[in-house]
């Protein structure tokens, strides 16, 4: 079975610009979770979406949104980019949350320039 | 609200020694434990979890946990460690009912031949 896909890989910006990663769940999963890692803060709880609506949501400003679709792939958005938004963003998927394990995609490390 | 610790930022061992990485962890109910493992520029990718049951769990690449619920601690362990084992180690706690996951700041692994 396919791991968690995210694109693209890397991204390079400026500030002031917006952004969309991508994200593709592990087949049969309906919940996905997205994650900022940086050095400084570590890894911090950005949202979770199931069945297209989102859950839950972290501690971020409403410059970072989020949306998934009908087959469960997610994207996440990033407008009015500022240079403490460089990190590498991670996605998790799993069947429904909860206990579950979440599985992680190998991230897009975004750079602001 | 759940919170968990990782007491050592770097971890040093010598190749076949044992190695254990240290997590507490804080929460108001029943917790899913989990160990997770990030080699450099790759995502996160799961050892093992605790849900219920024994307190003893097995995971992946040889590695074990045991959960300790009088002392909150969830210290991943392994009987005899290899070069390949050096990456950053994350414990995550989830209270069962919360949706969201909380990890720990990290703990840097370094297996000396």
């Amino acid at each position: 079975k396919a791991g968690v896909t995210q694109t693209p890989r890397y991204l390079i910006k400026t500030r002031g610009q917006q952004v969309t990663l991508s994200c593709s769940p592990i087949s049969g999963h309906r919940s996905v979770s997205w994650y900022q890692q940086t050095p400084g803060q570590g890894l911090q709880f950005l949202f979770e979406y199931f069945s297209e609506t989102q859950r839950n949501k972290g501690n971020f400003p409403g410059r970072f949104s989020g949306r998934q679709f009908s087959n469960s792939r997610s994207e996440m958005n990033v407008s009015t980019l500022e240079l403490g938004d460089s990190a590498l963003y991670l996605c998790a998927s799993s069947f429904a949350g909860g206990s579950e394990t979440q599985y992680f995609g190998p991230g897009t490390r975004l750079l602001v320039l | 609200a759940q919170s968990v610790a990782q007491p050592e930022d770097q971890v040093n061992v010598a190749e076949g020694n044992p190695l254990t990485v240290k997590c507490t962890y804080s929460v108001s109910g029943n917790p899913y434990l989990f160990w997770y493992v990030q080699y450099p520029n790759r995502g996160l990718q799961f050892l093992l979890k605790y849900i219920t049951g024994d307190n003893l769990v097995k995971g992946s690449y040889g590695f074990e946990a045991e959960f300790n619920k009088s002392q909150t601690s969830f210290h991943l362990k392994k009987p005899s460690a290899l070069v390949s084992d050096s990456a950053l180690y994350f414990c995550a706690v989830r209270e069962a009912g919360a949706r969201q996951l909380t990890f720990g700041s990290g703990t840097q692994l370094t297996v000396l031949p």
